[in-house]
Formats: C-alpha cells, sequence, structure tokens
C-alpha cells in the first residue's frame, strides 16, 4: 500500500534560519514524489519532483529534497528562510495515476 | 498557457441549491481530477478522467454528486442539493501522461 506522512503539522522558524520539512513514504514499488506548495487562498504549485534520476532535487525558490530510500524519506530543505516561503506544503507520492497527499505542514516565518 | 482554469472563484450559495463549478483543463493534458479541501479532512480526490472518461469515483461522497467531462476543454462538478458540510475549497488539476499534475486556483464553495 503506498503512503506518505508529513511527520510535523506546523513548523515556525526565524528568517535567514533553516528551513526543514519532513516526509516519509510508504509505498511497494519505487515512487514519485513531489512537494507542492499552496499560499494562502492560492492553489498548488509545484514545487519540486523526484522521479528516479538525481537522488537530490532542486526545485524553484531555493529548495531542494533528497530522496533516501534506506530511510523512505523525501525531505525538504532550504538554508534560509524568506518571509515570502511561509506557506502550507505538502509531500506527494505518486503511483500509477494515483496521487496520495500527505496532510501538510504549515510553515510559519518569524522576521 | 493560462493554466488550469476555474470558475467560478468564490460561491455562496443556500443549502439545497444546485451548485455547479467549472473546470478546463490545459491543453493538450489528457487527464483531469478533482479534489476537495477541507481544514478537517484536508485535500481529497473526488473523481479523475482520462481522455474524458470517468476513472475512479470512489471519492465522490455521495449520490448528490455528480462530474461531467462533456469535451477534451471543459469538465463540471455538480452538487445537487448542496448542504453545508460541502462548504470547501474545490480544486481541478489537469496532466498529460507524464505525472506532474497542475492545479487550478480553487473554487471557495460556501453553503449556508
Amino acid at each position: 500500500a503506498q503512503s506518505v506522512t508529513q511527520l510535523d503539522s506546523h513548523v515556525s522558524v526565524s528568517e535567514g534560519t533553516p528551513v526543514l520539512l519532513r516526509c516519509n513514504y510508504s509505498s511497494s514499488y519505487s515512487p514519485s514524489l513531489f512537494w507542492y506548495v499552496q499560499h494562502p487562498n492560492k492553489g498548488l504549485q509545484l514545487l519540486l519532483k523526484y522521479t528516479s534520476a538525481a537522488t537530490l532535487v532542486k526545485g524553484i525558490n531555493g529548495f531542494e529534497a533528497e530522496f533516501k530510500k534506506s530511510e523512505t524519506s523525501f525531505h525538504l530543505t532550504k538554508p534560509s528562510a524568506h518571509m515570502s516561503d511561509a506557506a502550507e506544503y505538502f509531500c506527494v507520492v505518486v503511483f500509477g495515476n494515483q496521487f496520495y497527499f500527505g496532510t501538510g505542514t504549515s510553515l510559519t516565518v518569524i522576521p | 498557457d493560462a493554466g488550469v482554469i476555474q470558475s467560478p472563484r468564490h460561491e455562496v450559495t443556500e443549502m439545497g441549491q444546485e451548485v455547479t463549478l467549472r473546470c478546463k483543463p490545459i491543453s493538450g493534458h489528457d487527464y483531469l481530477f478533482w479534489y476537495r479541501q477541507t481544514m478537517m479532512r484536508g485535500l481529497e480526490l473526488l473523481i479523475y478522467f482520462n481522455n474524458n472518461v470517468p476513472i475512479d469515483d470512489s471519492g465522490m461522497p455521495e449520490d448528490r454528486f455528480s462530474a461531467k467531462m462533456p469535451n477534451a476543454s471543459f469538465s463540471t462538478l455538480k452538487i445537487q442539493p448542496s448542504e453545508p458540510r460541502d462548504s470547501a475549497v474545490y480544486f481541478c488539476a489537469s496532466r498529460t501522461t507524464a505525472d506532474t499534475q497542475y492545479f487550478g486556483p480553487g473554487t471557495r464553495l460556501t453553503v449556508l
């Protein structure tokens, strides 16, 4: 069975400090993995995706994620948080035509 | 490309009324998805289409909900009769056989 778990429902960081949003997945097969971001009152925007190429994936706005098969993780990181990064972040496992969404992590950036 | 287009962006209606949400996918995308997002349940897949044919509607909550895709450039999600618990943001998304989904801005539905 496929599933995805976002370990933190809320994360708060100070502006300029690193961001770590955690995601673990369960899949019987090699999955495709995505991170989407949703700003308030907006739709979901693709941040980055992993599809069995390089394990370190770079996305937009300075975000990146590393696929670790041994840990079944796909954590999202950014070296330095910006105020505009405050949003909801969703980790997604894709298997076939099904998208399995995590419950989301709300990121707050403190000035 | 304008991306996925949804209308209306906001809808306020009274309980018992019929509600129709509309979606125009990105041109050339042959998959279309309808999602519902609430605080309590997060993001839920309601139904998806491939080449205008409904493939999986197991997420549709009950018979009051129906979805159609009469052609490759248009889909509707209808709720009749609407109830207050249907209040949510409804997202439409589309993709090609490649696996990245592109989401519309959503329709915020409020049923009074």
